[in-house]
This record gives structure tokens, C-alpha cells and sequence, in this order.
């Protein structure tokens, strides 16, 4: 059971648009920034989204992050089938001092 | 180019031992936190410890506490993962994180592509 919840699976078509959802606590979204992984499959996970909303160099615009109180999302638009990967959110948790995960989102683009 | 390389994985029977190495290059080593995190076959990520630039901050996952022990030689731009009393369930991908700053709180920006390491008799 992971400290940070995500669905397990989303799916669209191509060239549309799509959200992950991670849900935490006060002490861990609540307290601390969220950061975004891809993990394209076979291979190791690359950073996304830092810092709730910032995209790293090289990273494209139709990905995007936001966070609310204790809950974050990652937005993707104008899928594509290269965007098929399982997405991790992140975070810092105070109370436990330890970086916690949520389970993983496995985004199919049909 | 910043980028990290894990060495050390191996097939080891339970109880035993084994030592992740992870060789970073391209950054100032000592001005940045480190971690492993793990990731089981099929299974999510899992962090498992994290040790601060400078050495002195070093935490872990409640899974390995007393088991593993991080360690960092800046001199080598070298991390380390001394796992000891290994089990089933500690078999998984093990890969090496740069954070982004010197904190362990810190996001990880940089992953190597990992190390395996396989627990059974």
C-alpha cells in the first residue's frame, strides 16, 4: 500500500488529453513539493515535473503539473502513442523523513 | 553529462550480503544528495534510503532500517549500499537517483539505469 494514491491505469486516444491524480496528506503533499516520473516501458524513470509545476529541459509543454492542498495532478495533452509509460508521483514526507511514491499510472493511448 | 552508474547486483542467498556501488560523474558530487530507490519485478518504485551532500544526513525506508547502510565517498564520487540480512523480498531493480540539491527532501533529477539484485536460495 503506497503513502501516495494514483489510479492504476488511464487510458485516451491519441491527441487527446488526459489526468493523473495523486492524493497524500498534510505530510507529505500537504507539507513539501511534488515531483512527476516517466517510466517508458523497459527503461529507467525520468524526471517529468519538479517542484509541483516545473518541466525540466527537453521536456514539453503538453505536460503539466498543479497541486492543491494534499492532492497533485499531471496533466498530458495531445497524446501520443509515445507517451504510453507508467507515471509516478513523488514527495518529500516530513513526518516519516522519507521520500514516499504512489503506486504508479499506467497510461495507454489507444 | 551529469549521469550515475550502479554496479554490484548479483544473485545472493537469504541472510546474505551485498554492496551497491553507484559512480557519478558530470556535477559537483559532494554538493548533492543521493538515493536508491528500488522497484521490484513488476512493481512500483520504492525508495530506499537517501544520504545528504555531505554525508551527514542519511535516512532510510522502515523495509531496510537496521539492514542497509548508505554511505558516500566524495572523494570518489561514489555512493554505496551495504544491504545485509537480504530477502525474497528485497529482489528488485535497484537504481541510483542525483537529487537536485544537498537535502535528501530534495527531487531526484538524475537516474542511472540500475543495478539487479535477486534474493534466493
Amino acid at each position: 500500500q503506497s503513502v501516495l494514491t494514483q489510479p492504476p491505469s488511464v487510458s485516451a486516444a491519441p491527441g487527446q488529453s488526459v489526468t493523473i491524480s495523486c492524493s497524500g496528506s498534510i505530510s507529505n503533499i500537504g507539507d513539501n513539493y511534488v515531483s512527476w516520473y516517466q517510466q517508458l516501458p523497459g527503461t529507467a524513470p525520468q524526471l517529468l515535473i519538479s517542484e509541483n509545476n516545473k518541466r525540466p529541459s527537453g521536456i514539453p509543454d503538453r505536460f503539466s503539473g498543479s497541486k492543491s492542498g494534499t492532492s497533485a495532478t499531471l496533466g498530458i495533452t495531445g497524446l501520443q502513442t509515445g507517451d504510453e509509460a507508467d507515471y509516478y508521483c513523488g514527495t518529500w514526507d516530513s513526518s516519516l523523513s522519507a521520500w514516499v511514491f504512489g503506486g504508479g499510472t499506467k497510461l495507454t493511448v489507444l | 553529462e551529469v549521469q550515475t552508474l550502479e554496479s554490484g547486483g548479483g544473485l545472493v542467498q537469504p541472510g546474505g550480503s551485498l554492496r551497491l556501488s553507484c559512480a557519478a560523474s558530470g556535477f559537483n558530487f559532494a554538493g548533492y544528495a543521493m538515493s536508491w530507490v528500488r522497484q521490484a519485478p513488476g512493481k512500483g518504485l520504492e525508495w530506499v534510503s537517501g544520504i545528504s551532500g555531505s554525508g551527514t544526513s542519511v535516512h532510510y525506508a522502515d523495509s531496510v532500517k537496521g539492514r542497509f547502510t548508505i554511505s558516500r565517498d566524495n572523494s570518489k564520487d561514489t555512493v554505496y549500499l551495504q544491504m545485509n540480512n537480504l530477502r525474497a523480498d528485497d529482489t528488485a531493480l535497484y537504481y541510483c537517483a542525483k537529487n537536485s540539491g544537498a537535502g535528501n527532501y530534495y527531487y531526484m533529477d538524475v537516474w542511472g539505469k540500475g543495478t539487479t539484485v535477486t534474493v534466493s536460495s
